[in-house]
């Protein structure tokens, strides 16, 4: 079965400090990839997507995130993080027979100290 | 374009009561599904709605179910609540049931007493 795995669970940061979150998938075959964002009594909201093409890929906010297909990654960076950044980051893929639906990591709470 | 929209935001019911949950997709959206967040299991699929017909079920019991209106609406059902059916259960909304992004609304929280 398809699984993601975020291993940063929870993660604190000064700003201006540089981001990197990890996602590593398991699927052989062709994968699409999300980075989400839950913010403090916020809805889940999408960052980023990678479906094809270029593999390093941009995002709202500054974010970005790099396919790396032959490590089955997809880490979120971000140069410099804000106080405003303070959230939890979801990692999901969606696959081969099971492309209907999204199969989240565990997620990573991150907390930017002023 | 409006979101995702869900009501109620927030419920609280006895364990063996039933409750009823309403997603209002993204206008245009003809796919909507649900997802169950926990802090212990994280965020799981329930289930896909698409043309007013369940196409995809997670791995969740009976006591789990849903429809989907004319309209797209859905709506989903917990009969014999128990405990641990506290949760945050999502609506995300896509425009197809192939491989796109999700949009999610802001959730039903859940309690169960």
């Amino acid at each position: 079965a398809q699984s993601v795995s975020q291993h940063n669970h929870h993660v604190i940061l000064s700003e201006a400090a540089s981001l990197e979150l990890g996602c590593n998938y398991s699927y052989g075959g062709t994968v699409n990839l999300f980075w989400y964002v839950q913010y403090p009594g916020q809805h889940l909201q999408l960052l980023l997507k990678y479906f094809s093409g270029d593999p390093l890929v941009k995002g709202i906010k500054g974010f970005e995130a790099e396919f790396i297909k032959s490590k089955f990654s997809f880490n979120l960076r971000k140069p410099s993080v804000q106080w405003s950044d303070t959230a939890e980051y979801f990692c999901a893929v969606n696959a081969g027979d099971s492309s209907y639906k999204l199969i989240f990591g565990s997620g990573t709470r991150l907390l930017v100290r002023p | 374009k409006a979101g995702v929209t869900q009501t109620p935001r927030y419920l609280i019911k006895t364990r063996g009561q039933q409750v009823t949950l309403s997603c209002s997709p993204i206008s245009g959206h003809r796919s909507v599904s649900w997802y169950q967040q926990t802090p212990g299991q994280g965020l799981q699929f329930l289930f896909e709605y698409f043309s007013e017909t369940q196409r995809n079920k997670g791995n969740f019991p009976g006591r789990f179910s849903g429809r989907q209106f004319s309209n797209s609406r859905s709506e989903m059902n917990v009969s014999t609540l128990e405990l641990g059916d506290s949760a945050l259960y999502l609506c995300a909304s896509k425009p197809g049931t192939g491989g796109y992004e999700q949009y999610f609304g802001p959730g039903t929280r859940l309690t169960v007493t």
